[in-house]
């Protein structure tokens, strides 16, 4: 069985300055890994994901993430924080049967930006 | 770009009562998932259809039913409604093929149970 660990469940960064926010999956399988992110009263919008091929993923709104097997790891990073970017990040693995596996998230980290 | 709809987006019953929450994918997509995500909590998966079968279980009560129809929506049926069934419930959709799935959620049915 697959599973997400996200370290820090609440983080707290001042406007301009990096994001970095913790994943480590366990998963006998290759994974397939994505971060989601919940603004309040809102669904889940993916922010990026990792299948296959290059280790460095590009999201949307400045967010990548690096997929480090050695590690086990996802970490989401932003180099400069924004307002804007103040909500829940929902770390997620996949290792579904066939093309249709269903999500495992993390606990969530609630990412709060100091003015 | 359409979305997936879900409704009611607030709903509230009382104890041992039913629910029933309606989800529509975006067109053309044939997989369907359910999630509950409790006060606080992470999502949870509950259960998926693919091409109106369903795929895979998780999590779902027992007092809980599910199915997708021939235009693709799906509906999650709740009976003997208990009062930790208040949560949030999220349908997403993906396209079956093409490569590791892409799921896009709906914007959630907030249930309450008084």
């Amino acid at each position: 069985a697959q599973s997400v660990t996200q370290l820090g469940s609440h983080v707290s960064v001042s406007e301009g300055a990096l994001v970095l926010l913790r994943c480590n999956y366990s998963s006998s399988v290759p994974p397939y890994l994505f971060w989601y992110v919940q603004y309040p009263n809102q669904g889940l919008q993916l922010l990026l994901k990792y299948t296959t091929g290059a280790t460095l993923v590009k999201g949307i709104n400045g967010f990548e993430a690096e997929f480090k097997k050695s590690e086990t790891s996802f970490h989401l990073t932003k180099p400069s924080a924004h307002m804007s970017d103040a909500a829940e990040y929902f770390c997620a693995v996949s290792v579904g049967r066939g093309l249709r596996g269903k999500l495992t998230f993390g606990t969530g980290t609630r990412l709060t930006i100091i003015p | 770009a359409a979305g997936v709809i879900q409704s009611p987006r607030h709903l509230i019953k009382e104890k041992r009562e039913t629910a029933t929450l309606k989800c529509y994918p975006i067109p053309r997509h044939d997989t369907v998932y359910w999630y509950q995500q409790g006060p606080g909590q992470d999502p949870q998966f509950l259960i998926s259809f693919y091409e109106k079968m369903q795929s895979d279980k998780g999590s779902i009560p027992d007092r809980f039913s599910a199915q997708q129809f021939s235009d693709y929506h799906s509906e999650l049926n709740m009976s003997s409604l208990e009062l930790g069934d208040s949560a949030l419930y999220f349908c997403a959709s993906s396209l079956g093929s093409g490569g590791p799935n892409e799921q896009f959620f709906g914007p959630g049915t907030r249930l309450t149970v008084l």
